[in-house]
């Protein structure tokens, strides 16, 4: 299932700089994505979401870009922080109505190294 | 904050017996998920549950698996006959009224079937 990918499994970046993780799709229903946090042994963590109405969101040092004609969307950290290294990664669901579970489609994941 | 709870955080078990992973949702959710990840792997979707009866299943959701909210706190998953393919992160997750809200996620039951 390759609904959702990313395509970096790794990314290392200097503290104090930007982190840029990239995340593509494929279905065109898709119309929520997230970004999930996730450290060894924890339970992936809610970060940010944009729905497809908009095309950027922003949360403190967070921001979402979401660009629906690439179906590509992008997480930049600014600025990057040690505390930031974990595995990230990106979720979508389509809404169909309210009765329905909103499955989350994940991709495989970008681990994060922030370095001092 | 609220948070979702998961126990046991580790459940060793014999393959072809049964086991029951427990979720404590965040008390005012309605949306509850169960997900898994085997290692190495994508997180993937298994079941999600809403007006008590499930809403959607995954293809791995089949006759061996079972879902419960057997209270006003508790979502359980049952796993019967157990394969050493269930060995896995099992993770719950629950989501507030609305749209575009977001799932948040308990801190996972590692199954190990042997």
């Amino acid at each position: 299932d390759q609904q959702v990918k990313q395509n970096s499994p790794s990314l290392s970046v200097q503290e104090g700089r930007i982190s840029i993780l990239n995340c593509d799709y494929t279905n065109s229903m898709f119309d929520y994505f997230l970004w999930y946090k996730k450290y060894p042994a924890e339970g992936p963590t809610f970060l940010i979401s944009i729905s497809s109405i908009k095309d950027k969101n922003e949360d403190g040092r967070f921001t979402v870009f979401l660009n629906k004609s690439a179906k590509h969307l992008s997480l930049h950290i600014v600025p990057s922080q040690p505390g930031d290294s974990a595995v990230y990664f990106c979720a979508a669901s389509a809404f169909f109505d309210y009765n329905a579970g909103n499955m989350l489609t994940f991709g495989g994941g970008t681990r994060l190294m922030v370095k001092p | 904050e609220p948070e979702v709870t998961q126990t046991p955080s580790h459940q060793v078990t014999q393959m072809g017996q049964e086991v029951i992973l427990r979720c404590v949702p965040i008390s005012n959710h309605l949306y509850f998920y169960w997900y898994r990840q085997i290692l190495g792997q994508k997180v993937e979707f298994l079941v999600s549950f809403y007006n008590n009866e499930i809403s959607e299943k995954s293809e791995i959701f089949d006759d061996q698996f079972s879902v419960e909210r057997p209270d006003g706190s508790n979502f359980t998953l049952k796993i019967r006959s157990t394969k050493l393919e269930d060995s896995a992160m099992y993770f719950c997750a629950s989501k507030g009224q609305g749209i575009w809200q977001p799932q948040h996620f308990g801190d996972g039951t590692r199954l190990s079937i042997l």
